[in-house]
């Protein structure tokens, strides 16, 4: 069972240049999600989706967009990178059963835009 | 709103010694509480998770919380510490299922 797959885990970017991140999760699970991690400010939600074809900003959505045509396949595009972009991006999803359910989380992928 | 605080953004504390990492959080309704801890250049795992059931929450590496709603405290402790406990710490809160709010961390380190 792979859980949260995210790739690439490295990437380096050029500021203006746009690029997709991966996530796959195969636990069947209808929430999905993607944060960025900054040093002191800890994790903050970009998008997340409840389903396939369901999608909702969260805090930092600017500059980043998502689709969900599949239950497993929740990829982030940075549509012309900046290097305000530079940050750790973890996925997670969990299950439909509420918000008691274990958030799961995939390895991260180191992003930098110079 | 949720929200999500921890206070000491980080903590050393001697092997063997008392664990204690704070954390504080704001909801509208009954909120389930998750503590997860991140070693370095890791993914985040979860240690525990307060769903209503208990109010006192044992998890994995002998760590546990205590869900305190007067106090809408859900601190996280560990009789003694191991070298192996240090890592970053994130306290979060769900009310609802589509958003979770994380706090902004907490780095413990062991002192030998």
């Amino acid at each position: 069972n792979a859980g949260v797959t995210q790739t690439p885990k490295f990437q380096v970017l050029k500021t203006g240049q746009s690029m997709t991140l991966q996530c796959a999760q195969d636990m069947n699970h209808e929430y999905m999600s993607w944060y960025r991690q900054d040093p002191g400010m800890g994790l903050r939600l970009i998008h997340y989706s409840v389903g396939a074809g369901i999608t909702d900003q969260g805090e930092v959505p600017n500059g980043y967009n998502v689709s969900r045509s599949t239950t497993e396949d929740f990829p982030l595009r940075l549509l012309s990178a900046a290097p305000s972009q530079t940050s750790v991006y973890f996925c997670a999803s969990s299950g439909s059963g509420g918000p008691g359910n274990t958030i799961y989380f995939g390895e991260g992928s180191w992003l930098t835009v110079v | 709103a949720q929200s999500v605080t921890q206070l000491g953004s980080h903590v050393s504390v001697s092997e063997g010694a008392l664990v204690l990492l704070r954390c504080n959080y704001s909801s509208s309704v009954p909120p389930y509480l998750f503590w997860y801890v991140q070693y370095p250049n890791q993914g985040l795992q979860l240690l525990l998770k307060y769903t209503s059931a208990a109010t006192l929450v044992k998890g994995i590496n002998g760590f546990e919380a205590e869900f305190k709603k007067s106090e809408t405290s859900f601190h996280l402790t560990k009789p003694s510490a191991h070298m192996s406990d240090a890592a970053e710490y994130f306290c979060a809160v769900r009310a609802s299922y589509d958003k979770v709010i994380f706090g902004p961390g907490t780095s413990l380190s062991v002192i030998p």
